[in-house]
């Protein structure tokens, strides 16, 4: 079974400024398996990032992915107020069916 | 308009049973594999179950093997989720994915507002 672990758990940073997100993966995932996914309260998820690389429809240049293998990251170049969410990295494959990581909480420093 | 609505969820005591059903809308349901997603209070997303779009492949998390069973109505635009041997950890809301099974990559980019399931005393 591939454990995705997120990291920093809570990541504190003000509007303007460059936010990096880390998925780490136990063994290697296809990046076709990759995606991200932005929470906000009372919410559910929204797509980001799929194949680990490709912005999901009507999601702003600001956001990007990259990474293989069992790294992954996710950036947001420069932070608008309402990027201030949780976000999850997720595979599929292993076991069968999908996984998440444990996410990581982006909020206004 | 793409919309998936939950329904069925409530408050329910330790070992009982509850279906949750999951309505499609605005797309073509029986070209997309479904998925029950479910989230504890402050907690974390956990996949729960898998099914194709014509419901020959069906896979489960570990945590609700052999309590839980998936199925789907194309027929109907339905997707539904019996939960049975409850336990307060399965206290979640719980939300339906869907993933058009022709993309190339896997994620879940249909999503439903989620119904709520607290399990207990």
């Amino acid at each position: 079974e591939i454990v995705l672990t997120q990291s920093p758990g809570t990541l504190s940073l003000s509007p303007g400024e460059r936010a990096t997100l880390s998925c780490r993966a136990s063994q290697s995932v296809s990046s076709s398996y990759l995606a991200w996914y932005q929470q906000k309260p009372g919410q559910a998820p929204r797509l980001l990032i799929y194949g680990a690389s490709s912005r999901a429809t009507g999601i702003p240049d600001r956001f990007s992915g990259s990474g293989s293998g069992t790294d992954f990251t996710l950036t947001i170049s420069r932070l608008e107020p309402e990027d201030f969410a949780v976000y999850y990295c997720q595979q599929y494959g292993s076991s069968p069916g999908y996984s998440f990581g444990q996410g990581t909480k982006l909020e206004i420093k | 308009e793409v919309q998936l609505v939950e329904s069925g969820g409530g408050l329910v005591q330790p070992g009982g049973s509850l279906r949750l059903s999951c309505a499609a809308s605005g797309f073509t349901f029986s070209s997309y594999e479904m998925n029950w997603v479910r989230q504890a209070p402050g907690k974390g997303l956990e996949w729960v179950s898998y099914i194709s779009s014509s419901g020959s492949t069906i896979y489960y998390a570990d945590s609700v093997k052999g309590r839980f069973t998936i199925s789907r109505d194309n027929a109907k635009n339905s997707l539904y989720l019996q939960m049975n041997s409850l336990r307060a950890e399965d206290t979640a809301v719980y939300y339906c994915a869907g993933r058009y099974s022709f993309h190339y990559y896997y994620y879940m980019d249909v999503w439903g507002k989620g119904t709520t399931v607290t399990v207990s005393s």
